[in-house]
């Protein structure tokens, strides 16, 4: 079954800076790849996702890319202000577009 | 308009008691899914309705565990003889149909003693 590895398992910057989270996928056939951030004690909120029809797509400060390739995808936040510290994951969903598969998650802290 | 509601938002229960956890999805909502996420990991999926049948329940760790949605809107996740182990926060999702964006609802997290 399709595996998720997501790195790095923290990542701290200084606010203005920017942030990259990398992601690696198993299955071949998985083809929908969204993202979410999830705040201490609240649920997951999705951010960004991405078809692998497509190479990278952005939202305002967020961004992300897809290498079908290398099956490997990665979040970049430019900017980041003190409101974007969270726990992000990555996920990947096969053709049936049912279950999510999550990464293990990567605590962001972004220091004023 | 709503979101994902769930009940209870905490339930303590003792170990090897039977504990029924409840999802309301999103109006209009077709696919229904259950994950569980455990300290500090990414959630877990256990099972997903596409209307009122199990599309996939591979998540599912055992026979302990099995969830309902009998027409189509509520589902329910029922955990038989809970154990240690099953302690961790139940979330359940909605899409409007497979394949689209999940809503995740806030969660109930379980603790057994």
């Amino acid at each position: 079954g399709e595996n998720v590895e997501q790195h790095p398992s923290t990542l701290s910057v200084q606010e203005g800076d920017s942030a990259v989270i990398k992601c690696t996928y198993s299955d071949s056939a998985s083809n929908y790849f969204p993202w979410y951030k999830q705040e201490l004690g609240k649920r997951p909120q999705l951010i960004i996702d991405i078809r692998s029809n497509v190479g990278e797509k952005k939202d305002q400060r967020i961004a992300v890319t897809l290498n079908k390739t290398a099956k490997h995808f990665s979040l970049h936040i430019t900017e980041t202000q003190p409101e974007d510290s969270a726990v992000y994951f990555c996920a990947a969903s096969d053709n049936q577009g049912g279950k999510l598969i999550f990464g293990q998650g990567t605590e962001l802290s972004v220091k004023p | 308009g709503a979101g994902v509601s769930q009940t209870p938002s905490n339930k303590v229960t003792e170990k090897g008691k039977y504990v029924e956890l409840r999802c309301d999805p999103i109006s209009g909502h077709t696919a229904l899914y259950w994950y569980r996420q455990s300290l500090g990991q990414g959630p877990e999926f256990l099972i997903y309705f596409q209307g009122t049948g199990a599309a996939d329940d591979s998540g599912l760790p055992n026979d302990r565990f099995f969830a309902v949605r009998p027409e189509g809107s509520v589902s329910t996740l029922k955990i038989q003889r809970t154990e240690r182990g099953d302690s961790a926060v139940y979330l359940c999702a909605s899409s409007l149909e497979v394949g689209r964006q999940q809503y995740f609802g806030p969660g109930t997290r379980l603790t057994v003693t």
